[in-house]
């Protein structure tokens, strides 16, 4: 069964350091999604791409967050430089139609 | 606003039915979805259904839809303890899927 990959599953990082997140989204799916997820609270959206193109960025703290998907197949995103508030799981998913299928996730922990 | 809620814990005895409930606010929502999370992973999809639609059962899991008042439930019948997770309600507004806090079943043998 296709899937959504994720990489690193777990980074560790000091404050004012440069972080970058990977994700392969599920063949053939066009959306790719980034989210955050704080320790108790559901997702929430931080950029959404279709095909090569960001559809939603509203909700990107776009003085350190950008994302890329530049051959609208695998995206990455980057945090630089990094906060204590910016330690949670970030979650990429993918979708084809009504469902989003989501990858297990990068626990970033910031020191 | 958009906004959607649901209770925050639920403890049932193994081989018992689970009920999950939500509301949501937003009336234009097209789809609705139920996700499971389990420790450190990330979400999985279980089911969803069209805002049409009023019921939709797959196995364990029904699905209940009331439209008039806003609510949707997770019915998990003979719960195991392999359920005990995270569960997520969500509803799709335009491009845009908001989530539920979580509810975490608690499955006690």
């Amino acid at each position: 069964e296709a899937e959504v990959a994720q990489s690193p599953r777990y980074k560790i990082t000091e404050k004012s350091q440069a972080v970058a997140f990977w994700c392969d989204p599920i063949s053939g799916h066009a959306t790719l999604y980034w989210y955050r997820q704080i320790l108790g609270q559901g997702p929430e959206l931080l950029v959404q791409f279709q095909d090569e193109s960001v559809v939603d960025d509203s909700q990107l703290p776009k003085d350190r967050f950008s994302a890329e998907r530049l051959k609208g197949v695998d995206s990455t995103l980057k945090i630089q430089p990094a906060e204590l508030g910016d330690s949670a799981m970030y979650l990429c998913a993918s979708s084809s139609g009504a469902a989003q299928y989501f990858g297990p996730g990068t626990r970033l922990t910031v020191l | 606003g958009e906004d959607v809620e649901q209770s925050l814990f639920l403890s049932v005895r193994e081989g018992d039915s689970s009920v999950i409930n939500c509301t949501y606010t937003d009336s234009s929502s097209t789809y609705l979805y139920w996700y499971k999370q389990e420790p450190g992973a990330g979400l999985q999809l279980l089911t969803y259904i069209f805002s049409n639609m009023d019921m939709k059962q797959d196995q364990r899991l029904t699905v209940l839809l009331n439209k008039k008042d806003k609510h949707l439930s997770l019915r998990i019948a003979d719960t195991q303890t392999g359920d005990s997770a995270i569960y997520f309600c969500a509803e799709s507004i335009a491009l845009k899927t908001i989530f539920g806090a979580g509810t975490r079943l608690f499955v006690k043998a």
